[in-house]
């Protein structure tokens, strides 16, 4: 069974670009949720999607923002990137809210 | 005051060692209790997972949750090299799937 597959694995950005980050959850994983982890801060969380729906949302600017699919597949997304944003964004997915989240690799996106 | 303390380490630990590493926190809110290996480069892989006070034991891993004392650990017997890596603790309530992480241990297991 394939397990979280968050795309692309890299990525470099300057100040000011936004991105977007993709993450497919386990098959027949309906909650996906996304966390940032960094040396300061360790792993923090961003926000919680099921069936479509933004259920949960972690301690972060507007400028961090986020969908989910009718796939269960999600997106985040950053506008204005800053400095600050460099990090390695996680995706988590699990059957339903509440339940055992299995992670992703991660992104890890740099800022210039 | 951190709402989940775990030490940092570094830990260094010859081969077939008995590793004890542990959380602690302030919410007594938290009803699920979870410690997830993460080795470098690599996303957190979930190892054990908990509900509220109590030992669970899966293979080498024994997980054990205080909630009077708001204190877990985590148990790894007969300790190999690969082994080595950062150990999280993380833990939630139980109407809330955001979940809280500990700083992580970072494991050296020595052959």
């Amino acid at each position: 069974k394939a397990g979280v597959t968050q795309t692309p694995r890299y990525l470099i950005k300057t100040r000011g670009q936004q991105v977007t980050l993709s993450c497919s959850p386990i098959s027949g994983h309906r909650s996906v949720s996304w966390y940032q982890q960094t040396p300061g801060q360790g792993l923090q969380f961003l926000f919680e999607y099921f069936s479509e729906t933004q259920r949960n949302k972690g301690n972060f600017p507007g400028r961090f923002s986020g969908r989910q699919f009718s796939n269960s597949r999600s997106e985040m997304n950053v506008s204005t990137l800053e400095l600050g944003d460099s990090a390695l964004y996680l995706c988590a997915s699990s059957v339903g809210p509440n339940q055992p989240q299995h992670f992703g690799d991660g992104t890890r996106l740099s800022i210039l | 005051q951190k709402e989940v303390e775990q030490d940092p380490g570094p830990l260094s630990v010859p081969e077939g060692a008995i590793v004890s590493l542990n959380c602690t926190y302030s919410n007594s809110a938290f009803q699920y209790f979870m410690w997830y290996r993460q080795y470098s480069r690599k996303g957190p892989e979930l190892l054990m997972y908990t509900y509220s006070s109590g030992n669970k034991e899966d293979g080498r891993f024994t997980a054990q949750v205080d909630k009077s004392s708001k204190y877990i650990s985590l148990f790894i017997r007969d300790s190999q090299p690969s082994d080595s890596a950062t150990y999280l603790c993380a833990m939630r309530s139980s109407d809330n799937n955001d979940m809280r992480f500990g700083a992580g241990t970072r494991l050296t297991v020595k052959p």
